[in-house]
């Protein structure tokens, strides 16, 4: 596609269930960041992959997140044991190299809500 | 990592030009200072970056001083679409050692009619 596509928009679950996030970003794009925003506020660093490079996890909040990027391409985040102050918006971004100093291009987010 | 400050909102009219700026104190040598707009439910969408002096693009400029403890990000003539939130970044490539971008609250910028 022409650009960072993520699914589902929208996610509403029930707390103590689990959910996966996708991610497909920009063909070619070697570097994906995965960030979370909370209403009102700036974004929150989740995990960034480089290449076949060991992801920087240093974000996570919690050990119930995970993610993983398979064949360099498509991501997935993975909350388990979903709590309320997981509600938030989650954004996929990627781009063409790994250093900060280029353009990240982002997705729509996943609007994630846990009741 | 550089942390930024820039004012949380700001009002404008239509086809004014709005200068919006962010001071970045413990900047980096290696550091590069990027704009991202954000309209609501969207992602945020790339605008600006430079490393010094002035940048200038089809949608705004951006002027580094020399010392580069500042940076404002300059949009001529506004119009309603402009009306977004606006984040200043600064960052830099270190080899080796994969970093990441401090994300603040942004300045939300209200164009008015």
């Amino acid at each position: 596609g022409a650009g960072v596509s993520q699914s589902p928009s929208n996610k509403v679950t029930e707390k103590g269930k689990d959910v996966e996030l996708r991610c497909d970003p920009i063909s070619g794009h070697t570097a994906l960041y995965w960030y979370r925003q909370s209403l009102g506020q700036g974004l929150e660093f989740l995990i960034y992959f480089q290449g076949n490079s060991a992801p920087d996890k240093s974000g996570l909040p919690s050990d119930r997140f995970s993610a993983e990027r398979t064949g360099g391409s498509v991501s997935t985040l993975t909350i388990q044991r979903t709590q309320q102050e997981d509600s938030a918006v989650y954004l996929c971004a990627s781009s063409p190299q790994g250093g900060d100093n280029t353009e990240a291009f982002f997705g729509q987010g996943t609007r994630l809500t846990v009741v | 990592l550089a942390k930024t400050t820039q004012p949380i909102s700001m009002d404008s009219y239509e086809g004014q030009e709005v200068n919006i700026t962010c001071s970045h104190n413990n900047i980096a040598t290696n550091d590069y200072i990027t704009w991202y707009q954000q309209f609501p439910s969207q992602g945020p969408r790339f605008i600006i970056q430079g490393y010094k002096t002035k940048v200038t693009n089809e949608v705004a400029s951006l002027f580094i001083p020399a010392d580069r403890k500042s940076s404002t990000l300059s949009l001529p003539r506004v119009s309603l679409s402009d009306t977004a939130v606006y984040y200043c970044l600064v960052g830099g490539y270190n080899a080796g050692n994969n970093r990441k971008l401090i994300w603040g609250l942004g300045t939300s910028l209200a164009v008015n009619p």
